[in-house]
């Protein structure tokens, strides 16, 4: 049972473009939303984070937008450039119950081209 | 600077041969992960370890094996039980108590079974 389902697999975004990653979730006792990003060959790295008190958490050309009761969230990445061309992972986890290890989403192979 | 060493980066065995990954971490976290990725599948928890001495098996734990006797250490065998061995391996830790936030992860090590 996949607890977190995360579309699209791979995505192409123009230069300048917005690129939008959408993950929906099972388990209502989930507290904790980050993102993850990884780039080939290196293991992924924390990119944006958010809790479920509030709607929406923005840093820089990064954002991410969350709807509770759809139990859905979503990573925007603005004004899309090269170097963000990466795999990102939306994940969930149980803060409040202790280190419950984080579930992830299949991953979103991105590509920005010029 | 703190991290997390895995070694080796890449890593070559043959059938029925047990190998084993090193994960070793200098940022004094209490809890460790290892993660297997193949692609399109996302990141699927194989073991984890919350303190030393102690630790739990992940959604696909069949065909490994681990130890934590040290703190900073949390190494993976990979036994000759595992069916489909070639991957990339990813070691995390992170810090203890309720509220922790930051998972963070090796560069990886690549097995191939030849």
């Amino acid at each position: 049972q996949q607890q977190v389902k995360q579309s699209p697999q791979s995505l192409i975004v123009q230069k300048g473009g917005i690129s939008i990653i959408n993950c929906a979730y099972e388990n209502t006792a989930f507290d904790y939303f980050p993102w993850y990003q990884q780039f080939p060959g290196k293991g992924p790295a924390l990119l944006i984070a958010i809790r479920p008190d509030v709607s929406e958490k923005k840093e820089g050309r990064f954002t991410i937008s969350f709807n509770k009761s759809a139990k859905q969230f979503s990573l925007h990445i603005m004004d899309s450039q090269p170097g963000d061309s990466a795999t990102y992972f939306c994940a969930a986890s149980m803060r409040s119950s202790g280190n419950t290890p984080l579930v992830f989403g299949k991953g979103t192979r991105l590509s920005v081209i010029a | 600077d703190g991290g997390i060493t895995q070694s080796p980066k890449y890593l070559f065995r043959k059938e029925g041969q047990n190998v084993t990954l090193s994960c070793e971490q200098n940022l004094n976290h209490d809890a460790m992960y290892w993660y297997r990725q193949d692609p399109g599948q996302g990141l699927r928890l194989i073991y984890y370890s919350q303190i030393v001495n102690d630790f739990q098996k992940g959604d696909i734990a069949e065909g490994y094996s681990v130890s934590r006797e040290k703190k900073e250490s949390f190494p993976l065998t990979v036994t000759s039980a595992q069916k489909n061995p070639t991957a990339f391996y990813l070691c995390a830790s992170i810090p203890g108590g309720r509220g922790a936030n930051v998972l963070t992860f090796g560069a990886g090590s690549r097995l191939t079974v030849l």
